[in-house]
């Protein structure tokens, strides 16, 4: 299957700074990107989608002013979280799929965030 | 609303079977997805079906018949390292992937 990377894999950072997750498609042009969130022995939850060139589309509930989303070229999207809180604590995943809408997602490691 | 529902939590014995199956209520389809996911790891990409029929990767299969609502994963020879969530997901009308909550599945010696 295709390569996804994120990076970093791991992040403590204290209360009301912000952090940048970058994630890569390495050996694939991904048109498309999604972000996830999941907290400990939950289900995925899709927090948005972005196509490259384009803004991102959130999911309902998700403040697009805080989960900054850009994914400036066909290999890199970056999500940052604004002043974040301890509740914002989780693990974020990304995945990315090719140009046909049918195609597979393909995730990234994940990023682990706490914030303290 | 669109849901997919699987199975909670299942347990086997290692070198046993198990089928996970998998329901939707989705607007359209364009696809069933399987994916694993290992406690504290992102998950990975098992199996996807569009037509009927049988998907073969290894110990692992995916069947799909949506006329007689068969739609499942199939573990052989289970080991202990097939211990993980075994998420569904089905691509809507909108190519907008719906995902299951996950099947927890634990192997026992």
């Amino acid at each position: 299957g295709a390569v996804v990377s994120q990076h970093p894999s791991w992040v403590i950072c204290k209360s009301g700074t912000s952090v940048k997750i970058e994630c890569r498609s390495l050996d694939f042009q991904a048109t498309t990107m999604f972000w996830y969130r999941q907290f400990p022995k939950q289900s995925l939850m899709l927090m948005a989608t972005s196509n490259e060139g384009s803004k991102a589309t959130y999911e309902q509930g998700v403040e697009k002013d805080k989960f900054l989303i850009n994914h400036a070229s066909l290999t890199l999207s970056t999500l940052t979280v604004t002043s974040a809180h301890p509740e914002d604590s989780s693990f974020y995943i990304c995945s990315a799929r090719g140009q046909g809408a049918q195609e597979t997602q393909y995730f990234g490691p994940g990023t682990r965030l706490l914030v303290l | 609303g669109q849901n997919i529902d699987q199975p909670t939590e299942m347990t086997a014995t290692e070198g046993a079977i198990v089928q996970i199956n998998c329901t939707y209520q989705t607007s359209g389809f364009n696809g069933l997805f399987w994916y694993q996911q290992h406690a504290g790891e992102a998950p990975t990409f098992l199996s996807y079906n569009v037509l009927d029929g049988l998907e073969e990767t290894g110990r692992f299969s995916s069947f799909l018949s949506r006329s007689k609502g068969y739609r499942y994963l199939l573990l052989k020879e289970l080991q202990m390292k097939d211990s993980a969530s075994y998420l569904c997901a089905v691509m809507d009308s909108n190519y907008q992937l719906i995902w299951g909550a996950g099947t927890k599945l634990i192997i026992k010696p």
